[in-house]
């Protein structure tokens, strides 16, 4: 119940196009569902949050969308960059616990 | 002015042997953790403490062992090491206002057991 499944685990799109993550969980007590942006040789970085009273989150090509009664969340990636090439975690979190559960990862590369 | 930092960045060393791994925010954080990432890139909580307590403790064998002199180190100590400990080691850290906080994640300490 404490597991947060990620998919795809790797991902190519071309320049400009959408890139879509998905991830789902079990426990309905997780209320803070971020994503994280793994660069090589780096420690992952918060890309953008959201918290499950919104259906969706943007900020700038990012976007979160989120369905409570199915208990799925989704990163999508408009205009896909070279530079967006990266690993992306997605994560959950039940409030108090101090503690994130993390997705298995999605390889994203973009091409020229 | 780098927020978590860990050292050492590499390290290699034999089957059996001991080795720690330091880190230390910059950040005012009240809360630090560290994190394995295996070798599929799988993210998996260790350790977390607060203020200098511990107060998360994975299935994680006795032999790590987290030290929190103050707020802003969190070290890290491996025993008897074995071949299955190879893996990268992030250290992060978080300031838990409200019920939520941004992690920001250390370089990573990449470890390879022989």
């Amino acid at each position: 119940q404490q597991q947060v499944k990620q998919s795809p685990q790797s991902l190519i799109v071309q320049k400009g196009g959408i890139s879509i993550i998905n991830c789902a969980y079990e426990n309905t007590a997780f209320d803070y569902f971020p994503w994280y942006q793994q660069f090589p040789g780096k420690g992952p970085a918060l890309l953008i949050a959201i918290r499950p009273d919104v259906s969706e989150k943007k900020e700038g090509r990012f976007t979160i969308s989120f369905n409570k009664s199915a208990k799925q969340f989704s990163l999508h990636i408009m205009d896909s960059q070279p530079g967006d090439s990266a690993t992306y975690f997605c994560a959950a979190s039940e409030g108090g616990t101090y503690k994130y559960i993390f997705g298995t990862g999605t390889r994203l590369k973009v091409l020229a | 002015d780098t927020a978590v930092s860990q050292t050492p960045k590499y390290l290699v060393t034999q089957m059996g042997n001991d080795k720690s791994i330091k880190c230390e925010q910059n950040l005012g954080h009240d809360t630090m953790y560290w994190y394995k990432q295996d070798s599929k890139k799988f993210l998996k909580i260790m350790f977390s403490y607060n203020n200098k307590e511990l107060i998360i403790n994975e299935t994680v064998p006795n032999r790590f062992s987290p030290k929190s002199p103050d707020k802003a180190h969190l070290n890290l100590h491996i025993n008897s090491l074995e071949l299955g400990d190879s893996a990268v080691y992030f250290c992060a850290s978080s300031q838990r206002t409200g019920s939520h906080g941004e992690l920001f994640f250390g370089e990573g300490s990449r470890l390879t057991v022989l």
